[in-house]
């Protein structure tokens, strides 16, 4: 079985700063690690996903994840955040090839302030 | 190319009734997974179907049932409603052939579910 723990649940940080979301990961299996973003009273958007390859993975909106199988954490960073990133943000994992049953963690709130 | 729909967006029942939600799939996409949200709980996987099969199941009482029809489309069902399945329910799909496709579940805007 796989579990996810987001070590934050909420984030506060100022316009233009760099912010990192922390997300570590168990399982006995190969994993494919994936971070998603919710804004208010809407579904899930991905924002990238590591399956394989190289380990520092880009997204969409300048957002970036490096999957470390030592520590078995899969971080979010963006160098530089906009009050439009104001979110909620999962990170999940699936088993690798079973991508249809996804774990999430808690959830992690940025809060972007001007 | 239309994302995940689901009806309806906003659903208000009683203890003990039933309530069935519906998910139509990206066009193409043949799995669809549901997942359950609420604020104490976070995001609980639920079920996936892939050509009218069940694939996954999740850890949720009988109650819970769904289904997927030849067109991919997909019901969930809840029988005798509890004030803890108020929840946002979210259908996602994924195009699978051979069981391989995209590694990657694109989800609709959920259905809030109130019971009263």
């Amino acid at each position: 079985a796989q579990s996810v723990t987001q070590l934050d649940s909420q984030v506060p940080v100022f316009e233009e700063a760099p912010v990192e979301l922390r997300c570590n990961y168990s399982s006995s299996v190969s994993v494919y690690l994936f971070w998603y973003v919710q804004y208010p009273n809407q579904g899930l958007q991905l924002l990238l996903k590591y399956l394989s390859g190289s380990t520092l993975v880009k997204g969409i909106n300048g957002f970036e994840a490096e999957f470390n199988k030592s520590q078995t954490s899969f971080h979010l960073r963006k160098p530089s955040v906009h009050i439009s990133d104001t979110a909620e943000y999962f990170c999940a994992v699936s088993e690798s090839g079973n991508t249809g049953k996804l774990i999430f963690g808690q959830g992690t709130t940025l809060q972007v302030k001007p | 190319k239309a994302g995940v729909t689901q009806t309806p967006r906003y659903l208000i029942k009683t203890r003990g009734q039933q309530v069935t939600l519906s998910c139509s799939p990206i066009s193409g996409h043949r799995s669809v997974s549901w997942y359950q949200q609420t604020p104490g709980q976070g995001l609980q996987f639920l079920f996936e179907y892939f050509s009218e099969t069940q694939r996954n199941k999740g850890n949720f009482p009988g109650r819970f049932s769904g289904r997927q029809f030849s067109n991919s489309r997909s019901e969930m069902n809840v029988s005798t409603l509890e004030l803890g399945d108020s929840a946002l329910y979210l259908c996602a799909s994924d195009y699978l052939s051979g069981g391989r496709g995209t590694d990657t579940q694109y989800f609709g805007p959920g259905t809030r579910l109130t019971v009263l």
